[in-house]
């Protein structure tokens, strides 16, 4: 069974750094393109950045240049480093699995929520 | 940037069929996906590649997709499927790939 296990959210002043994980298990991460994507409370969905099983990745321009994502294959978990943290940033943070055969996310974690104030 | 435009809210007394528009500049040349979200949880895949179900998805639950509209359909509708909706497409025509979700429509059972 896909199970997708987020950590690292919390209360962080405005400028400050935050990283999230995201442990999988019943896959393998560097296998399948993993995402994460965010929704501000009381708002819609955002995706946030993209890491594909070749290593590539891509971001959101909100983010850009902010945000780093990233894997450890050894312990089959992904991150998001995430620096200058604004007010903007504050919300829930997602974790997805990309599907193999296309570009839906039929895998989600639970959320960890992010709020940025001082 | 690509953007997605749904209606904020979708009214549907039990029973009855309701439909949610997705629209995008020619999505109907793009694969469409549909996230079921509740409150307080995460989103789950409803509907993938404009009309394909998940395995434990009722078939209640239907798509389609042409020209500029993308369409999820929740015929009999039951008090469980009051949610969020969203859609959601991959888009190539940047210089480098996006995800893209819509503004996300809040289907009320009456």
């Amino acid at each position: 069974e896909v199970q997708l296990v987020e950590s690292g959210g919390g209360l962080v002043q405005p400028g400050g750094s935050l990283r999230l994980s995201c442990a999988a298990s019943g896959f393998t991460v560097s296998s399948n393109y993993m995402s994460w994507v965010r929704q501000a409370p009381g708002k819609g969905l955002e995706w946030v950045s993209v890491i594909y099983s070749g290593g590539s990745t891509y971001y959101a321009d909100s983010v850009k240049g902010r945000f780093t994502i990233s894997r450890d294959n050894s312990k089959n978990t992904l991150y998001l480093q995430m620096n200058s943290l604004r007010a903007e940033d504050t919300a829930v943070y997602y974790c997805a699995r990309g599907d193999s055969g296309g570009d839906c996310y039929p895998s989600w974690g639970q959320g960890t929520l992010v709020t940025v104030s001082s | 940037s690509y953007v997605l435009t749904q209606p904020p809210s979708v009214s549907v007394a039990p029973g009855q069929t309701a439909r949610i528009t997705c629209g995008g500049n020619n999505i109907g040349s793009k694969s469409v996906h549909w996230y079921q979200q509740k409150p307080g949880q995460a989103p789950v895949l409803v509907v993938y590649d404009d009309s394909d179900r998940p395995s434990g998805i009722p078939e209640r639950f239907s798509g389609s997709n042409s020209g500029n509209t993308a369409t999820l359909t929740i015929s009999r509708v039951e008090a469980g499927d009051e949610a969020d909706y969203y859609c959601q497409v991959w888009d190539s025509s940047s210089d480098h790939p996006l995800y893209v979700f819509g503004t996300g429509t809040k289907v009320t059972v009456l």
